[in-house]
């Protein structure tokens, strides 16, 4: 086990729906990420936050909202979602959000957008 | 051009057999790589840190080259627990921010 838990595992929902992805990590570090993961490409970071802060936004369309509200827990709220969107959802922490830090996974949540 | 550049494989090898990937990245200034290792439908796990001079685990071996800008990962004596797919991770300079290439697929056959 990675110390990084997330639910739900599985979740489909609708283009008109609203979700919320959550992360907890029980390992005591600052920051805190999520990345998206679509088939054949590579993981693409989409929101870094470091000691309940957001540090980094990585052009995220809207329909996408993260809320950390302490650094052991994270949100990715989803709403109005497009079937691209389709992907597997990581969460990610580390103890800093500098270089040199090894970033450990949670299972991920894995998204349909019918 | 991709920051982080892959051959996505796979590679099919024989169990016992040496097999390596590289990977090579656009950024001159990055400043830390990473080889990470995903399961079927699992989360990335690291695998081994890259640095400068080299550096061995086990049955692994990573290499860095600067001056050409890419990094290896050798594995030796494949085992079929190998089977897996390898991602290269890259640091861009004092951010901590992951790059990932598009990961090589690795399966060992008995």
């Amino acid at each position: 086990e990675t110390g990084v838990t997330q639910t739900p595992r599985h979740l489909v929902m609708g283009m008109t729906n609203k979700k919320s992805l959550k992360c907890e990590q029980h390992l005591g570090h600052n920051a805190m990420y999520w990345y998206k993961q679509s088939a054949k490409k590579p993981l693409e970071l989409m929101f870094v936050y470091s000691l309940e802060e957001r540090v980094e936004n990585n052009s995220v369309p809207s329909r996408f909202s993260p809320e950390c509200p302490n650094s052991s827990h994270l949100f990715l709220h989803l709403h109005t979602l497009q079937p691209e969107d389709s992907a597997l959802y990581l969460c990610a922490s580390s103890r800093g959000d500098r270089t040199g830090y090894e970033q450990y996974f949670g299972p991920g949540t894995r998204l349909t957008v019918t | 051009r991709k920051e982080v550049e892959q051959d996505p494989g796979p590679f099919n090898v024989p169990e016992g057999a040496t097999v390596a990937f590289n990977c090579t990245y656009s950024n001159s200034a990055s400043q830390s790589f990473f080889w990470y290792r995903q399961d079927c439908r699992k989360e990335p796990k690291l695998l081994m840190s890259v640095y400068s001079s080299g550096n061995e685990d086990g049955r692994f071996t990573a290499q860095l080259n600067r001056a050409s800008q890419y990094i290896s990962l050798l594995i030796r004596d494949s085992k079929l627990s190998d089977s897996a797919t390898y991602l290269c991770v890259v640091i861009p300079s004092n951010t901590g921010k992951l790059i990932f290439g598009q990961g090589t697929t690795l399966q060992v056959k008995p």
